[in-house]
């Protein structure tokens, strides 16, 4: 198995600028997870999805943040505009069950300029 | 709610001694709780987990934890450490019964130096 797969690794863009986000799961796994890292408030649940449904988005932000899963092997994060404060490193996980191991992907390093 | 607090944000130490990185938490109920690892520039992987059942809990790597009720502790040992073994390590709960999410603590960097 492949893990997790994210796109970019790396996204240097320029405040004001849209940004989009990519995130393949594990074939099969029902849970996926978007989490945010960055050095002053740790590691951040922002939304998490069970079978492609927004269950629980409460650690969105604010509305520039928005997330999508329209199939069972693909979901986006998007942020727009970007801001500065924005810049950190969104990582990707999906799980098969509950309390099941979370699967990681290699994160997306974003810096906003 | 839940919460994780890990008491130290940095432990040094030289290869081959013993470590303990330390996890506390906070719940009202009954919780699962996790360690995982981060090396520089990866994700994070699972290194062990308390479901139920045994206390003592074996993960990858030689590491081990132990969970305590009483005390809301969930430490992670590893009797002889390696230069491979420096990252950052993460204590995590989830509530029984509950969501899916997991509470991550601010982790622990550890560095093991020759």
């Amino acid at each position: 198995d492949a893990g997790v797969i994210q796109s970019p690794r790396h996204e240097v863009t320029e405040m004001g600028q849209e940004v989009t986000l990519r995130c393949k799961p594990i074939s099969g796994h029902d849970y996926l997870f978007w989490y945010r890292q960055t050095m002053m408030r740790g590691l951040e649940l922002l939304i998490y999805f069970n079978n492609n449904v927004p269950i629980d988005d409460s650690g969105m932000p604010e509305d520039r943040f928005s997330a999508k899963m329209p199939n069972a092997s693909f979901s986006t994060l998007k942020i727009q505009p970007s801001e500065p404060r924005d810049s950190a490193v969104y990582f990707c996980a999906s799980s098969l069950a509950r309390p099941d191991t979370q699967y990681f992907g290699p994160g997306t390093r974003l810096t906003v300029l | 709610a839940q919460s994780v607090t890990q008491l130290d944000s940095q432990v040094p130490v030289f290869e081959e001694a013993p470590v303990e990185l330390r996890c506390n938490y906070s719940s009202s109920v009954s919780v699962y709780l996790f360690w995982y690892v981060q090396y520089p520039n990866q994700g994070l992987q699972l290194l062990l987990k308390y479901l139920s059942g045994s206390t003592l809990v074996k993960g990858i790597n030689g590491f081990e934890a132990e969970f305590n009720k009483s005390q809301t502790s969930f430490h992670l040992r590893k009797p002889s450490v390696h230069i491979s073994d420096t990252a950052e390590y993460f204590c995590a709960v989830s509530r029984q019964g509950g969501s899916e999410k997991l509470v991550f603590g601010k982790g622990t960097k550890l560095t093991v130096n020759p």
